[in-house]
């Protein structure tokens, strides 16, 4: 069984200023962890993935996420926001090398960017 | 490269009709799964088909099916529609063979059910 909760519903940050949204995870073997992001009337974009390589992992436009075993978590961050980071984002758990698999997403956390 | 396309964008019903959403893959993938985004909720998993076949289930009523064609484009159906039903419905495809486990999602079919 697998489980994701996202600590916050909403994130409100000035632009310029770090972004940290927080996710924590249940597994009963050793996970494959994502995170998507959400724009209105878009798809979901994949922004970085976890796959028991580095536990820092880089993705796309400055995001990165440290995956700690200890703590189960697997939070975002990035230094600096833009505006058009403002939507919504998903952390999600599957099972490790097995491609097509069930995702199981979190509730979501909204970022709002303030200029 | 084609992306993962959904149709229709947006689609209204009412209580007890039958509604069928569509999906075609992105180009050389094999792997279809279907995702309800309930308002306010991240996605739930509902099935997926590989091989023309269920592969894998949610936890979702018979109502809820599927199919998946030769040319790997799928189709859902809803039957008996409920209220509950109203969501987004997100597509994703994927090349089953692939180590990354990376899904690729469609913009949607947003369902209206009154």
């Amino acid at each position: 069984a697998q489980s994701v909760t996202q600590l916050d519903s909403h994130v409100s940050v000035s632009e310029g200023t770090p972004v940290l949204l927080r996710c924590n995870y249940s597994s009963s073997y050793s996970p494959s962890l994502f995170w998507y992001v959400q724009h209105p009337n878009k798809g979901l974009q994949l922004l970085l993935k976890y796959t028991s390589a580095a536990t820092l992992v880089k993705g796309i436009n400055g995001f990165e996420a440290e995956f700690k075993k200890s703590e189960t978590s697997f939070h975002l961050t990035k230094p600096s926001a833009h505006m058009s980071d403002a939507a919504e984002y998903f952390c999600v758990v599957t099972k490790p090398n097995n491609a097509g698999n069930m995702l199981t997403f979190g509730g979501g956390t909204r970022l709002m960017v303030k200029p | 490269e084609t992306g993962v396309t959904q149709s229709p964008t947006h689609l209204i019903k009412t209580r007890g009709q039958q509604v069928t959403l569509r999906c075609s893959s992105q180009s050389g993938h094999n792997t279809v799964s279907w995702y309800q985004q309930a308002l306010g909720q991240g996605p739930q998993f509902i099935f997926q088909y590989y091989g023309e076949e269920e592969n894998g289930r949610g936890n979702f009523p018979p109502r809820f099916s599927g199919l998946q064609f030769p040319n790997y484009s799928s189709e859902l159906n809803v039957n008996a529609l409920e209220l509950d039903d109203s969501a987004l419905y997100l597509c994703a495809s994927c090349n089953y063979r692939s180590s990354y486990n990376e899904q690729f999602f469609g913009p949607g079919t947003r369902l209206t059910v009154l």
